[in-house]
């Protein structure tokens, strides 16, 4: 079964603008971690932010901020004031308490000038 | 600052050919994982392993096994590669426990031609 969904295959945004990229996860577990991971042309795998589940408040890094809706199981990621550096594929994870690793399937983000 | 290393970053081989993937880190990591990437399927879990000697097996390890001797190297085996092994290889690795620090830590991958 699919624990991470990301129904958004591609996006685009314009620069300086903020964007959401959905996520949607699925877990009748109490504890689990969610990640988000930027994978630039490159092919490395940036770590962005993460959230608990027990966190009662939602994840800050920057630019990048985690909108984690617990009762609809959903965690999205906000960027504000996009950049065109910001241009890369974006996965959604999950972590469980087996330390397992669930990833999405993507969203490629693309930031016009 | 390498925190994970991957044997190569490109290799062609052909098929039926026995192939193996090396993955070290260096931040005394108790999990350590093998993924492959395709595109559109994102990323998908062939093995990890909690433990030295320890192994589990992923959504897709038909086709693949693995090797933890030591903590700090994983290996992906392919005992007989195919076509449609040809594919992006990433292998990860993060601390025990769940928490904020859990983050996995990839490699730089393997991009594998089966020819």
């Amino acid at each position: 079964a699919q624990k991470i969904t990301q129904t958004q295959p591609g996006m685009f945004v314009q620069e300086k603008e903020a964007v959401t990229l959905d996520c949607t996860y699925d877990t009748s577990d109490p504890s689990y971690g969610l990640f988000w991971y930027k994978q630039p042309s490159s092919g490395e795998m940036i770590f962005l932010i993460y959230q608990g589940s027990y966190d009662q408040q939602n994840a800050t890094e920057g630019r990048y901020s985690l909108n984690f809706q617990k009762a609809r199981k959903s965690a999205n990621l906000v960027i504000s004031a996009s950049q065109l550096g910001d241009s890369a594929m974006y996965f959604c994870a999950m972590e469980d308490t087996g330390n397992q690793f669930y990833f999405g399937t993507g969203t490629s983000l693309t930031v016009i000038p | 600052d390498v925190k994970v290393t991957q044997s190569s970053r490109y290799l062609v081989k052909r098929t039926g050919e026995k192939v193996f993937l090396e993955c070290v880190q260096d931040m005394d990591h108790e999990n350590m994982f093998w993924y492959r990437q395709d595109p559109g399927l994102g990323l998908r879990l062939i093995y990890f392993s909690y433990d030295v000697k320890m192994k589990e097996k992923g959504d897709i390890p038909e086709g693949y096994s693995v090797s933890r001797e030591k903590k700090e190297r994983f290996s992906l085996i392919l005992e007989s590669a195919s076509t449609n092994q040809t594919s992006m290889y990433l292998c990860a690795s993060s601390p025990a426990g769940l928490g904020e620090y859990n983050e996995q830590f990839f490699g730089p991958g393997t991009r594998l031609t089966v020819l």
